[in-house]
C-alpha cells in the first residue's frame, strides 16, 4: 500500500487480556517505530526496528509490553495482561534508515 | 539525547506567514533538524528537515541559524488546516541512533 498501516484502528479490551496491535510498514522501509499517545500528552517512543539489527527497546514500559517484526516488514506490538493506564493511541511509523518518517493512524485502545 | 526547546503554544492570523522558534544549542555536528506536525485526531507527517542550509519544500521553509543553535519553521501564508502541534526534533543519522524523540511541541492555533 501507499502508506503505514495499523490494525485494528479501535480495540476495547478487559483488564488483564492480552492484546496484539498490527502495522504494515511501507514496502522496502528498513526502520520501523512504535509510539504511544495518552490523551492530550506527547509520543512516547516504545521500540524501534532498523533491518536486521537488534531492535532498540528502551521504550518499552514494561516486561508485559513486546514486539516482533517478521521478516522485516510486518510488526506485531503485544501487551499481555492489560492495564488501565495501557490506553492509548500506539502509533507506528517506517522509513528508509535516513528518510523521513510515514506514521500511520494509530489504534486507539481501551481498557476497561 | 540532544534536546530542544519550544514555545507551549502561539497564534497566528489566517493567511499570514507564521514564524515557529526552536532552540536547539545542544545539538552535535551529526544532528539534522526535523519538523513533524500533528493535525488533531491524526498521526504525525512530516513537514520538513535540513542540516545546515535553509530549505523549501511545498509545505514551508525551514531557516537554520548559522551557529545551528536554533530554527525557525516559516509558514508562508497559515490557513486553518494548518492549525496543529508542531515538532522540532533532532536527528542522529548514525547508525543506532536514528530513532525520532518528541518533546511536547508547539501549539498553533490559526485566528480566522
Amino acid at each position: 500500500g501507499a502508506g503505514v498501516s495499523q490494525s485494528p484502528s479501535n480495540k476495547v479490551t478487559e483488564k488483564g487480556k492480552d492484546v496484539e496491535l498490527r502495522c504494515d510498514p511501507i514496502s522496502g522501509h528498513t526502520a520501523l517505530y512504535w509510539y504511544r499517545q495518552s490523551l492530550g500528552q506527547g509520543l512516547e517512543f516504545l521500540i524501534y526496528f532498523q533491518g536486521n539489527s537488534a531492535p532498540d527497546k528502551s521504550g518499552l514500559p514494561s516486561d508485559r509490553f513486546s514486539a516482533e517484526r517478521t521478516g522485516g516488514s510486518v510488526s506485531t506490538l503485544t501487551i499481555q495482561r492489560t492495564q488501565q493506564e495501557d490506553s492509548a493511541v500506539y502509533l507506528c511509523a517506517s522509513s528508509l534508515r535516513t528518510g523521513s518518517c510515514t506514521f500511520g493512524s494509530g489504534t486507539r485502545l481501551t481498557v476497561v | 539525547d540532544a534536546k530542544t526547546t519550544q514555545p507551549n503554544s502561539m497564534e497566528s492570523n489566517e493567511e499570514e506567514p507564521v514564524h515557529l522558534p526552536c532552540n536547539h544549542s545542544t545539538i552535535s555536528g551529526t544532528d539534522y533538524i526535523h519538523w513533524y506536525r500533528q493535525l488533531p485526531s491524526q498521526g504525525p507527517e512530516y513537514v520538513i528537515h535540513g542540516l545546515t542550509s535553509n530549505v523549501n519544500n511545498r509545505m514551508a521553509s525551514l531557516a537554520i541559524a548559522e551557529d545551528r543553535k536554533s530554527s525557525t519553521l516559516i509558514l508562508h501564508r497559515a490557513t486553518l488546516r494548518d492549525a496543529a502541534v508542531y515538532y522540532c526534533i533532532l536527528r542522529d543519522y548514525n547508525f543506532g541512533n536514528e530513532k525520532l524523540t518528541f518533546g511536547t511541541g508547539t501549539r498553533l492555533t490559526i485566528i480566522p
